[in-house]
């Protein structure tokens, strides 16, 4: 069984600039989430879908990011525009219902 | 608010040596506890995960326990070796939500 895969590894942009990420859960998992790590700091919750519904936002930092989920199979995360402060490892997770949530290997965002 | 938090932050052992990892949460209506794994560079695999209904999950030489009233869980390896040097983190899912709170994770490396 294939494992949540994430694109890129790795992307370096300058600030201004957008950047897509993308995510492609386990095939099956209804629930998607997004979680990212800044500098120094602990993994923290972006967003969760559910097949392609919005079920919880409240960690999306602000109106710059956008999480879109269509037909509920994989999600991209754009910023737009980058800043300084959005560098970091970008995290995409999927479970069944309130199982186990399998991560991605994550896109590392370097924002210059 | 949950807040997770864990001690030692890093950690330096010889091989073969047993160690205890510890993880502390402020709110104990818990879901779920997980631990991970994480090697540098790579995503984060999921290593044991305990319900908040369960006092202790094993997995070959892991073992990890839960406290819910005192809001604490322990990871405990057997054996140390080498190769499990990574940095090992703990996460709760909240009866509330769907979204995992993240501990600070601890640093461990195992010498030869």
């Amino acid at each position: 069984e294939a494992g949540v895969t994430q694109f890129p590894s790795h992307s370096v942009i300058e600030k201004g600039q957008t950047v897509t990420l993308r995510c492609d859960p386990i095939s099956g998992h209804d629930n998607l989430y997004w979680y990212r790590r800044v500098m120094g700091k602990e993994i923290k919750f972006l967003l969760h879908f559910v097949k392609e519904s919005k079920q919880d936002e409240s960690g999306m930092p602000n109106n710059r990011f956008l999480a879109e989920r269509t037909g509920g199979t994989y999600s991209t995360l754009k910023v737009q525009p980058a800043e300084l402060e959005d560098s970091g490892v970008y995290f995409c997770a999927s479970s069944q219902v309130r199982f186990k949530q399998f991560f991605g290997p994550g896109t590392r965002l370097t924002v210059l | 608010k949950q807040e997770v938090t864990q001690i030692p932050a890093a950690l330096s052992v010889p091989e073969g040596e047993n160690l205890v990892l510890n993880c502390s949460f402020t709110d104990s209506a818990i879901y779920n506890l997980q631990w991970f794994r994480q090697d540098p560079g790579k995503g984060l695999t999921s290593l044991l995960l305990i319900q908040s209904s369960q006092r202790e999950q094993t997995s070959g030489r892991l073992n990890a326990s839960l406290d819910k009233s005192s809001g604490r869980s322990t990871l405990y390896i057997a054996a140390s070796q080498p190769g499990d040097s990574a940095t090992y983190l703990c996460a709760v899912r909240d009866n509330a939500g769907n979204m995992l709170t993240f501990g600070g994770g601890t640093r461990l490396m195992v010498k030869p």
